[in-house]
């Protein structure tokens, strides 16, 4: 069945350093790909997402590119700040089910 | 922005009581989803419906029961409350568009206690 593999946190970063969240995935389709974020005491938000191939989701200076030759798709930030601290959440959609696969999320904690 | 919504956001109550919590929707999604988020943050499917009249059960057991009568309304339902029922509860919804899956719109999310 599909699934989803984060990189476990708590990741801790000092503000401006450079974010990656590692996200792999199995399908037997052709998934569309997402990120979200959860700040504390809040739903889920949709960050971004890719639906095929070599595509680059972007959003808030977070990016992520469908890699389908790894099977991949890692979350990155070029300078984090404190806001961005939250959890994130890599999922998939074949579109079969229509039902997300979501990975475990990973915690992320940014400090001055 | 929020075009998903779901009260009350807090709610603590005794056990054995009965309660509902309520999600709403004005996007016209056909499909709406029920999820536990555990402590450790995990996500767990315990309802969903594609549409007036239809349900079904999720990937985790669940004691709570829903309906879905109207296409914007989404209710859960827990007939007894039991302190094991503690935890949040996100209502999502989805919707197709040119055949393109843009995801789910989360609502903010109930934090249940029961005690």
């Amino acid at each position: 069945g599909d699934s989803v593999t984060q990189m476990e946190g708590p990741v801790t970063l000092s503000e401006e350093a450079f974010l990656t969240i590692n996200c792999t995935y199995t399908a037997t389709g052709y998934p569309s790909l997402f990120w979200y974020v959860q700040y504390p005491g809040e739903g889920l938000q949709l960050l971004l997402k890719a639906t095929k191939a070599d595509d680059k989701g972007s959003n808030k200076g977070f990016e992520a590119t469908y890699r389908k030759e790894t099977t991949s798709f890692h979350l990155e930030k070029g300078s984090v700040q404190v806001s961005d601290s939250a959890v994130y959440f890599c999922a998939l959609d074949t579109g079969t089910a229509s039902k997300l696969t979501f990975g475990t999320g990973t915690r992320l904690q940014v400090t001055l | 922005e929020a075009d998903i919504y779901q009260t009350p956001r807090y709610l603590v109550i005794g056990t054995g009581k009965k309660i509902t919590l309520e999600c709403s929707q004005t996007m016209g999604h056909d499909k709406m989803y029920w999820y536990q988020q555990d402590p450790g943050m995990e996500l767990h499917l315990i309802h969903y419906s594609y549409g007036v009249n239809s349900t079904e059960k999720g990937d985790l057991s669940s004691e709570s029961t829903v309906s879905r009568i109207r296409t914007e309304h989404f209710p859960l339902t827990l007939e007894s409350a039991r302190p094991s029922h503690t935890s949040q509860y996100l209502c999502a919804s989805s919707g197709n568009h040119r055949g393109l899956h843009y995801g789910y719109t989360f609502g903010s999310g109930t934090r249940l206690t029961v005690v």
